[in-house]
């Protein structure tokens, strides 16, 4: 079936350290989205991005379509960064795909 | 812009008996709403996807007589977990999708259900 494979499982950083995650799709994909999901649980839209690149203060999220892949790149880490990071994927319809995400841990 | 918000936002809830949840679309008309659920250790798994005035297809594993669903207009959609144990318990998301040719969902922060 439809998958997403995110990469690392989990990572842990000392602040000010950059990360680079990384999500691979088994099947060619209409748009995708990046999400933080917060210790509590709760979840937060960090990217819509189909293709190319997007920036947002400190993150950057890159999708190239044709390779079926995004990446997150996260700078200068802090400590309010710490939690799970999960990209999810549509294939051009309704359902989402979701990964099983990134646990981040920056300590001080 | 588009946002979407559901509540409560936590939920206790006794073993056997049933919790409802709602999902409220703002700045934009939600013609279908996925709901979805990411039980403990595991990722997020869609369990029925409602389109107004269009039946409510559900995944295989879900059903109706477990989760109902209303999806009474254009910015609000309701699930309820019936007779809700243990297994039950995760973070319930609605995803709302606007028109028929956009491919974004817009998702709620999610209602983490326990059941003691």
């Amino acid at each position: 079936g439809q998958q997403v494979q995110q990469s690392p499982a989990s990572l842990v950083l000392q602040e000010g350290e950059n990360a680079e995650l990384q999500c691979n799709f088994s099947t060619s994909l209409n748009s995708m989205q990046w999400f933080y999901q917060r210790p509590g649980g709760s979840l937060v839209s960090l990217f819509y991005n189909p293709s190319g690149t997007k920036h947002s203060g400190r993150l950057t999220s890159t999708t190239v379509i044709k390779e079926r892949r995004s990446s997150l790149h996260i700078s200068s880490s802090q400590t309010t960064d710490s939690g799970t990071y999960l990209c999810a994927f549509n294939t051009g319809n309704y359902k989402y795909v979701f990964g099983a995400g990134t646990r981040l841990k920056v300590i001080a | 812009g588009a946002l979407v918000y559901q509540y409560p936002r936590r939920t206790i809830c006794k073993s056997g008996t049933s919790m409802r949840m709602e999902c409220q679309a703002v700045g934009f008309q939600a013609t279908s709403v996925a709901w979805y659920r990411q039980s403990p250790q595991k990722t997020f798994e869609l369990i029925a996807l409602s389109t107004v005035n269009s039946a409510i297809k559900y995944e295989q594993n879900f059903t109706q007589e477990k989760f109902p669903i209303s999806h009474p207009n254009l910015s609000f959609s309701s699930m309820t977990v019936l007779n809700a144990y243990l297994e039950d318990r995760g973070l319930y998301l609605c995803g709302a999708r606007e028109g028929d040719n956009k491919n974004t969902l817009y998702f709620g922060a999610g209602t983490r259900l326990s059941v003691l």
